[in-house]
């Protein structure tokens, strides 16, 4: 009950499409969902994040689509570039403090 | 520099050999966490202090492993008797406080490779 599921392992986006990648969970009790970028080498950097009262959050190409109902949120790049290339991980936060992460998204922009 | 400092960043151990892994977590930050990446999978918890007590080590996977952070400031990971399968990038994090609005900032992460 505290995984959160996330899809598509791998992704492979035009110079200028739209990156989406999709998380689901069942624990209720998640109060934060923070999307983690990382490079090769480096250690996850928070990109974006929501709480459960909010439906939507944008910040410049990157929004989160919260749906409570269905506990399913979702990452979306707009206008992607070969430097968003990366690997992306949706998360969920338990009791104020401990983060659940997803498997992990693989993100390939093509120039 | 401001952020998360994880010391060394690679360590190579023989198996049953005793290794610590050091954080220095982002000034003033009283929370700290510590997580484990398998290859291709997301990070795991381990174990998360607030000041200088364990508050939640359930994520610690046996008794070989044992962390401290004595001032609230710097912690250590400590792992006994290493075996093949303890192989992973051991990162910690920080944050100012738990609570609804904060967040956790990442270091770049230990790899140890058990030989």
């Amino acid at each position: 009950q505290q995984q959160v599921k996330q899809s598509p392992q791998s992704l492979i986006v035009q110079k200028g499409g739209i990156s989406i990648i999709n998380c689901a969970y069942e624990n209720t009790a998640f109060d934060y969902f923070p999307w983690y970028q990382q490079f090769p080498g480096k250690g996850p950097a928070l990109l974006i994040a929501i709480r459960p009262d909010v439906s939507e959050k944008k910040e410049g190409r990157f929004t989160i689509s919260f749906n409570k109902s269905a506990k399913q949120f979702s990452l979306h790049i707009m206008d992607s570039q070969p430097g968003d290339s990366a690997t992306y991980f949706c998360a969920a936060r338990l009791r104020t403090y401990k983060y659940i992460f997803g498997t992990g998204t693989r993100l390939k922009v093509l120039a | 520099g401001a952020g998360v400092s994880q010391t060394p960043s690679n360590k190579v151990t023989e198996k049953g050999k005793y290794v610590e892994l050091r954080c220095d977590p982002i000034s003033g930050h009283t929370a700290l966490y510590w997580y484990r990446q398998s290859l291709g999978q997301g990070p795991e918890f381990l174990i998360y202090f607030q000041g200088t007590g364990a508050a939640d080590d359930s994520g610690l996977p046996n008794d070989r492993f044992f962390a401290v952070r004595p001032e609230g400031s710097v912690s250590t990971l400590k792992i006994q008797r290493t075996e093949r399968g303890d192989s992973a990038v051991y990162l910690c994090a920080s944050s100012p406080d738990h609570g609804r609005n904060t967040e956790a900032f990442f270091g770049q992460g230990t790899r140890l490779t058990v030989v």
